[in-house]
């Protein structure tokens, strides 16, 4: 159980054009789902908080007009880079709270080119 | 600023043999301490949350503790198989994060040697 996916997997887009990344909890609800982000040799960082129902959280120093959240559904949470640039490039991974836990997806690699 | 730190940031042994990593967080306000296990091209696999002092826990060769007073949380395996080649992560939650957000160290990677 508490399984989460996310899609796609890897996608390579041109600067300037929008990506949108869904998360989705398979076998369980979550009214709160996590963004993070990883560049190369750092830890997963916390870009958002996403509330089912409400406005995402954003965490300091995270574009709330760049990283647009919207998360409709008790399961499904989706996040679209806006007017990607090359520094966007890195790997997005969401998490769903159940309980005190978190589950995470796979994660997203995104390359700007 | 909140900061995980773990090490060793890699680690090779082998097969067979027993090994530990370390994860220091802040003591002050804690709330739980996440370890996961990360394979490559995989979702990060939640192995333990521990909350209390002195928590112990335990799953098959894997084990954790956790001293909150000095900001301090061990992983160790047991007789180290391939299998358990992965990436270690841990996590720290506070009071004060926003509903919980996890700080993550930037884990441990062990190769084990057949």
């Amino acid at each position: 159980g508490a399984v989460v996916s996310q899609h796609p997997s890897w996608v390579i887009c041109k600067s300037g054009t929008s990506v949108k990344i869904e998360c989705r909890s398979l076998d369980f609800q979550a009214t709160t789902m996590f963004w993070y982000r990883q560049f190369p040799k750092q830890s997963l960082m916390l870009m958002a908080t996403s509330n089912e129902g409400s406005k995402a959280t954003y965490e300091q120093g995270v574009e709330k007009d760049k990283f647009l959240i919207n998360h409709a559904s008790l399961t499904l949470s989706t996040l679209t880079v806006t007017s990607a640039h090359p520094e966007d490039s890195s790997f997005y991974i969401c998490s769903a709270r159940l309980g005190v836990e978190q589950y995470f997806g796979p994660g997203t690699r995104l390359t700007v080119t | 600023i909140l900061n995980v730190e773990q090490s060793p940031q890699s680690l090779h042994v082998q097969e067979g043999d027993s090994t530990n990593f370390t994860c220091s967080f802040p003591s002050s306000n804690f709330y739980a301490l996440h370890w996961y296990r990360w394979e490559t091209a995989k979702s990060p696999e939640a192995l333990f949350v521990m909350t209390l002092n002195g928590d112990e826990k335990k799953k098959g060769r894997i084990s954790a503790t956790l001293n909150t007073k000095e900001g301090y949380s061990y992983l160790y395996i047991k007789g180290s198989q391939p299998e358990d080649s992965a990436t270690y992560l841990c996590a720290f939650t506070n009071y004060g994060g926003s509903q919980g957000n996890l700080i993550f160290g930037k884990g441990t990677k062990l190769s084990v040697k057949p």
